[in-house]
């Protein structure tokens, strides 16, 4: 059971807009900044968000991640068929003195 | 550009220890944190521990203190991950990543080493 939480499964029709939800604690999302990971079947993550809100280089301006308390949120607009994928997000916790990954959403584009 | 390249696939008995290895470049491998993710057969991703080439500091998941050993040796750029004795539990998929700060993101990781523990 990871200690961040993610919807298992979620899904959009090409064009359509997606959200992503990560629900923490105090000890990690609560004090510390959430970065957000995009897996392609069979590859390496990916590093899609980062310090809740930044975006790395090359990733796409439709995609955009925001943070609440002990909540985040990464939201896919314009979605496509190449943006079918596992999305992890992960944050330090304070207490374990680790970095804590949600368990995955993997995303299906119809 | 910045390149993790991992060591390949393995196959190992239980009981038998194993060393995989991660060899960077493009960037100053001293200076940076370079951290190690699991992912076991269709599961999600778990943080392993990390490490500071430059003085070695090394940090370790409760879930895998004692179990594994993190180490790096600067004068090849290259991190390793390695097992004393493998269970068949420790079969998965194991990346390395660089990491920005020991509690900030992972910008550049490895393709992943594949690890089976099978009698």
């Amino acid at each position: 059971q990871s200690v961040l939480t993610q919807a298992p499964s979620a899904s959009g029709t090409p064009g359509q807009s997606v959200t992503i939800s990560c629900s923490g604690s105090s000890s990690n999302i609560g004090s510390n900044s959430v970065n957000w990971y995009q897996q392609l079947s069979g590859t390496a993550p990916k590093l899609l968000i980062y310090r809740n809100n930044q975006r790395p280089s090359g990733v796409p301006d439709r995609i955009s991640g925001s943070k609440s308390g002990t909540s985040a949120s990464l939201a896919i607009s314009g979605l496509q068929s190449e943006d079918e994928a596992d999305y992890y997000c992960a944050a330090w916790d304070d207490s374990l003195n680790g970095v804590v990954f949600g368990g995955g959403t993997k995303l299906t584009v119809l | 550009d910045v390149q993790l390249v991992q060591s390949g696939a393995e196959v190992k008995k239980p009981g038998e220890s194993l060393k995989i290895s991660c060899s960077t470049s493009g960037y100053r491998f001293a200076s940076n944190w370079i951290g190690w993710v699991r992912q076991m057969p269709g599961k999600g991703l778990e943080w392993m521990g990390i490490i500071f080439p430059g003085d070695s500091d090394t940090r370790y998941s409760p879930s895998f203190q004692g179990h594994v050993l993190i180490s790096a040796d600067n004068s090849i750029s290259t991190a390793y991950l390695q097992w004393d004795s493998l269970k068949a539990s420790d079969s998965a998929i194991y990346f390395c990543a660089r990491g920005v700060g020991m509690t900030g993101w992972f910008d550049f990781w490895g393709r992943g080493t594949r690890v089976t523990v099978s009698s």
